[in-house]
């Protein structure tokens, strides 16, 4: 059965600083993967995905995530993180179907 | 630019109260779907609808149902509502051309409390 894991709940990171958040994924197949992103009290807003061809994939607010087949990973990273980056991010993993499987977020915490 | 609605951002309803959560998009999507979020779970996928009047239960589909009488909304109704369903309700929808590639389009959410 597909499943998706993101181990850390909490990161803390200081305004500027690098970030990495991670993803596991558990597919038979190339998956089709996604990162979303939740700010407080709103709905969740599609950051990047893959599915197919260059394993390194940019997004918006300047994130980006490489898909690792070997590690089944798929980790979110920014150089240098903004106090508006405060938010609550979720990693998603998806087949040829429409229906997609969530990972149960990390919410990051942001230091002026 | 709003393209899926939910009609309530917050709601407060009584244990018992039969409840509807609407909500619509304006994309011409075929797929439309309703998670709940809860702290520490993520989104739990409650029904999705891959077409009008068609319906397929997800994960945790004990206690709701669902109405998709026109493509553009897709409605979550609690029978009888408990306090265990007191959750943030987030609708979404997803077109079938792309074969799943490009995501979901979320509305806003709807923060439920039953008291």
């Amino acid at each position: 059965a597909q499943s998706v894991t993101q181990p850390d709940i909490h990161i803390t990171v200081s305004e500027g600083a690098s970030l990495e958040l991670r993803c596991n994924y558990s597919y038979g197949a190339t998956p089709y993967l996604f990162w979303y992103v939740q700010s407080p009290g709103q709905g969740l807003q599609l950051l990047l995905k893959y599915f197919s061809g260059d394993t390194l994939v940019q997004g918006i607010k300047g994130f980006e995530a490489e898909f690792k087949r070997s590690q089944s990973s798929f980790n979110l990273r920014k150089p240098s993180v903004h106090w508006s980056d405060a938010a609550e991010y979720f990693c998603a993993v998806g087949s040829g179907t429409y229906k997609y499987i969530f990972g149960t977020g990390t919410r990051l915490k942001v230091l002026a | 630019d709003v393209k899926v609605t939910q009609s309530s951002r917050y709601l407060v309803k009584r244990t018992g109260e039969k409840v509807f959560l609407e909500c619509v998009q304006d994309m011409d999507h075929e797929n439309m779907f309703w998670y709940r979020q809860d702290p520490g779970l993520g989104l739990r996928l409650i029904y999705f609808s891959y077409d009008v009047k068609m319906k397929e239960k997800g994960d945790i589909p004990e206690g709701y149902s669902v109405s998709r009488e026109k493509k553009e909304r897709f409605s979550l109704i609690l029978e009888s509502a408990s306090t265990n369903q007191t959750s943030m309700y987030l609708c979404a929808s997803s077109p079938n051309y792309d074969r799943g590639t490009n995501g979901y389009t979320f509305g806003s959410g709807t923060r439920l409390t039953v008291v």
